[in-house]
């Protein structure tokens, strides 16, 4: 399997810009998570799915950022209008909640850059 | 109070030599924990698991869980200088009818030559 894939890997856009992120979970993951991470906040989870319906968005900052899943190979995380505080390295992970299974993945990452 | 508490480091150690990382948790509900590695400008990879009070060792890895004291360690034998990375403790919680992790701010592992 080709792990976790996200797109793209590298982001640099002007404050007010809108921002796509995309994450291809690991074929036959349940659980998707997307993770934002700064050196000040640390890792922070933003919003999780479950078999493509959200389960907690309790840590998405605001109304600017959206989250979705439309199927079970594919999300995006929008951000609309992008601000220079929200750049930082956002990650997708995903995982199975088959039995003896406990492991989070992670994909490489976008690096997002808001001037 | 955070809910995962690291020492940020960075814990210098030298090769060869017992590195031992800590880890304190305010969830008194947690019962599952992890430790994820980082390396610099890469991606977090789970590394240990541990579910029970005692000791769990893989390899040169040992992960120590007192639950009572909510505290949760991990110590890396024979460090190499491949150990030198971010180590983030990652307490579940347990109310959580799903998978919900909270990762601590990590300590930054650098092991000397």
């Amino acid at each position: 399997d080709a792990g976790v894939i996200q797109s793209p890997r590298h982001e640099v856009t002007e404050m007010g810009q809108e921002v796509t992120l995309r994450c291809k979970p690991i074929s036959g993951h349940d659980y998707l998570f997307w993770y934002r991470q700064t050196m000040m906040r640390g890792l922070e989870l933003l919003i999780y799915f479950n078999n493509n319906v959200p389960i907690d968005d309790s840590g998405m900052p605001e109304d600017r950022f959206s989250a979705k899943m439309p199927n079970a190979s594919f999300s995006t995380l929008k951000i609309q209008p992008s601000e220079p505080r929200d750049s930082a390295v956002y990650f997708c992970a995903s995982r199975s909640s088959g039995q003896g299974s406990d492991e989070q993945y992670f994909g490489p990452g976008t690096r997002l850059t808001v001037t | 109070q955070k809910e995962v508490e690291q020492n940020s480091g960075p814990l210098s150690v030298p090769e060869g030599a017992i590195a031992s990382l800590n880890c304190t948790y305010s969830d008194r509900g947690s019962q599952s924990f992890f430790w994820y590695r980082q390396y610099s400008g890469k991606s977090p990879e789970l590394i240990m698991s541990i579910y029970s009070n005692g000791d769990k060792e893989d390899g040169r890895f040992t992960a120590q869980l007192n639950k009572a004291s909510q505290y949760v360690s991990l110590l890396i034998r024979d460090s190499q200088p491949s150990d030198s990375a971010t180590y983030l403790c990652a307490p579940r919680r347990a109310y959580s009818s799903a998978s919900k992790i909270i990762f601590g701010s990590g300590t930054r592992l650098s092991i000397r030559p």
